[in-house]
């Protein structure tokens, strides 16, 4: 079935520092959402993407879906402790399929 | 904002207890609901598609006798896990999106997804 992986699991990164979560699908995919879920809570949306090549910014966070549509990055910039959580790519695939496949998460650690 | 609101957010009762979960979307139609599951520093694993009006798609793996699915409106689905046991203790997490009254499949797909808070299931 379809799969979407993100690397690395976990990151521990001194405050200040860049980090950047990478998600890879094994299908191409029609949209590709990122949540950020803080410990003990529930997915909360950041974005979504649509076109191949796609790159869209939100402060210090920027977004970008491969040319294939079956990758997807997020980049901080200049970590805060207020970062913290764990990061999941969700993908669809195209057609009338509507399910969102999460990813296997990035839990990301900031030291301040 | 969309806002789905999940209750209970936590549960604990003994095994062999029916469970039911609610989903409402508070200020948006919804024709979709998703049910998921979280277990401990692990994704989220779809367990459900849930259509209003009629019967919900269940993901390989789930037993739909189990957990039953019930999407009667626009604004509600519940789902009922069924003489719960220890081993179905998790994070329950649902999601709705918005319905798209307009004719093109893929803007319909692409509607936004909101989550609800989730419920913490505890089989004793």
């Amino acid at each position: 079935g379809q799969q979407v992986m993100q690397i690395p699991q976990y990151q521990h990164v001194q405050e200040g520092e860049d980090f950047t979560t990478y998600c890879n699908s094994s299908t191409t995919l029609s949209n590709i959402q990122w949540y950020k879920q803080r410990p003990g809570g529930h997915p909360v949306f950041l974005i979504q993407l649509v076109k191949s090549g796609e790159v869209k910014k939100q402060k210090r966070l920027t977004f970008q879906f491969g040319e294939a549509k079956k990758n997807s990055s997020l980049h901080i910039t200049a970590t805060q402790t207020t970062d913290v959580g764990t990061y999941f790519c969700a993908g669809r695939r195209g057609g009338a399929t509507n399910k969102l496949i999460f990813g296997t998460g990035t839990l990301l650690a900031v030291q301040p | 904002g969309a806002v789905v609101s999940q209750h209970p957010s936590w549960v604990i009762c003994k095994s062999g207890t029916s469970v039911k979960i609610e989903c409402r979307s508070l200020d948006f139609q919804a024709t979709t609901m998703f049910w998921y599951r979280q277990f401990p520093k692990q994704s989220l694993m779809l367990m459900a598609t849930s259509n209003e009006g009629s019967k919900a798609t269940y993901e390989q793996g789930v037993e739909k006798d189990k957990f039953l699915i019930n999407h009667a409106s626009l604004t509600l689905s519940t789902l009922t896990v069924t003489s719960a046991h220890p081993e179905d203790s998790s994070f329950y997490i649902c999601s709705a999106r918005e319905s798209y009254r307009g004719t093109a499949a893929y803007e319909r797909v692409n509607q936004p997804q909101h989550f609800g808070d989730g419920t913490r299931l505890s089989i004793l």
